[in-house]
């Protein structure tokens, strides 16, 4: 069965150094989302991409991150100066398509967790 | 703002037991419900609700949307302990984003 796959599995950065999370979405899909969860918390959203761009972002998502689709498998997720309050665990999600007034299913990855000290 | 609430927060019953999770929701552009299992790793999907008083059924587990009610729930007869996670409860409304419920951790006892 196809699935979501996220590396690594679990990273520990020093605040103020730039992380690089790496999904690989399922190969037929075209909507590739974002979320994380701190700990203890529940899960937000981050941000969708489709068609090369962000289709939408949330508020948590600001300068400091970023996302691109370098090939056509890879799904990344950049934070360029790390805080400790980016401590979490990070999903990746992806899903078929998006038509008017037809619900989807997302799939999500495995999760990196990310420990920023 | 979209909002989803469930409840209870957590739940700690014996096996064989039948649970019963809530879902409440306001939204301003429902397209879907969706219920998630999330044990150590990322959620895995259960049901997605779309048509109120359709009840979607997967072994144990059943689910049913009530649109008037704004809220869903999540049955599960005959616990397991394999049953124990945390249960979300997830709103897809206008645009392609999903919003999330706090979620509600089941533990399943023998």
């Amino acid at each position: 069965e196809p699935e979501v796959t996220q590396t690594p599995s679990h990273q520990v950065t020093q605040m103020g150094q730039e992380v690089i999370l790496r999904c690989v979405p399922i190969s037929n899909h075209l909507y590739f989302y974002w979320y994380r969860q701190i700990l203890g918390q529940k899960v937000e959203f981050l941000v969708s991409f489709y068609n090369n761009e962000i289709s939408e972002k949330s508020e948590i998502f600001d300068d400091q991150f970023s996302v691109e689709r370098p090939d056509g498998s890879n799904f990344t997720l950049k934070i360029r100066s790390t805080k400790l309050e980016d401590s979490a665990m990070y999903f990746c999600a992806s899903s078929e398509a998006l038509f008017l007034g037809k619900p989807y299913e997302q799939y999500f990855g495995p999760g990196t967790r990310l420990t920023v000290t | 703002e979209d909002k989803v609430v469930q409840s209870p927060l957590s739940l700690v019953v014996h096996e064989g037991d039948t649970v019963t999770l809530n879902c409440s929701y306001e939204v301003t552009n429902f397209r879907s419900l969706l219920w998630y299992k999330q044990e150590k790793k990322a959620p895995t999907f259960l049901f997605m609700l779309t048509s109120s008083g359709i009840e979607k059924k997967s072994g144990r587990l059943s689910s049913i949307l009530d649109k008037k009610e704004l809220s869903s729930i999540l049955n599960i007869t005959a616990t397991q302990t394999g049953d124990s996670a945390i249960y979300l409860c997830i709103l897809t409304g206008g645009g392609n984003k999903l919003t999330f419920g706090t979620g509600t951790q089941l533990k399943v006892e023998l």
